[in-house]
């Protein structure tokens, strides 16, 4: 039980286009979405904090009007990744604490490779 | 903030030797531990989790780490390494079950045959 998933794995776009990368909690209820970024042989680093019907909360340094995070159902929450450059290319890895406080539950991550 | 110190970034041990990677986490109280392992290009497969009660926490894969309150560490070890061991590794913090994780830089480990 508690899965999350990720979709889409990889994705390759151009310079200047945005790509949206969607996770779906499939046999639960996330309220809250954590999403992670981790950039080649690097650590993964908080992003941005969504709740279900509430603005995300952004950590400082990521654009918010760059990563647009929508939270509207209790089963999807979308990270929008608006007009991308090739330094945005990285892997970006959401999750949701797992119901009754036993852990989190990580998407499968999504590589974005911006040309 | 929580901060969270994987003091080496690479090690690399013979198949069948044993392993030891080092968590070392900045908090004022006991925060919730996780250990993470990461193959290249995947995502992250939890080891083993500590939230309280016995500081010996045995996890999957023949993985087990210990808490120590008084050096603020919680330290990943096994007995013989796999060569199928060989992967990225990460801590991470939580100062409550549903906070934010923050992880640790990682330590990757490669096995010589």
């Amino acid at each position: 039980g508690a899965v999350v998933s990720q979709h889409p794995s990889r994705v390759i776009c151009k310079s200047g286009t945005s790509v949206k990368i969607e996770c779906r909690s499939l046999d639960f209820q996330a309220t809250t979405m954590f999403w992670y970024r981790q950039f080649p042989k690097q650590s993964l680093m908080l992003m941005a904090t969504s709740n279900e019907g509430s603005k995300a909360t952004y950590e400082q340094g990521v654009e918010k009007d760059k990563f647009l995070i929508n939270h509207a159902s209790l089963t999807l929450s979308t990270l929008t990744v608006t007009s991308a450059h090739p330094e945005d290319s990285s892997f970006y890895i959401c999750s949701a604490p797992r119901q009754g406080g036993d852990g989190y539950t990580f998407g499968s991550g999504t590589r974005l490779t911006v040309v | 903030a929580q901060s969270v110190t994987q003091p080496d970034i690479h090690i690399t041990v013979s198949e069948g030797a044993s392993l030891e990677l080092r968590c070392n986490y900045s908090y004022g109280a006991t925060p919730y531990l996780f250990w993470y392992v990461q193959s290249p290009g995947q995502g992250l497969q939890l080891l083993l989790k500590y939230f309280s009660g016995d500081t010996l926490v045995q996890g999957i894969k023949g993985f087990e780490a210990e808490f120590k309150r008084s050096q603020s560490s919680f330290n990943l070890r096994k007995p013989s390494v796999h060569w199928s061991d060989a992967a990225e590794y990460f801590c991470a913090v939580a100062i409550n079950a549903g906070n934010m994780l923050t992880f640790g830089g990682g330590t990757r480990l490669m096995v010589k045959p």
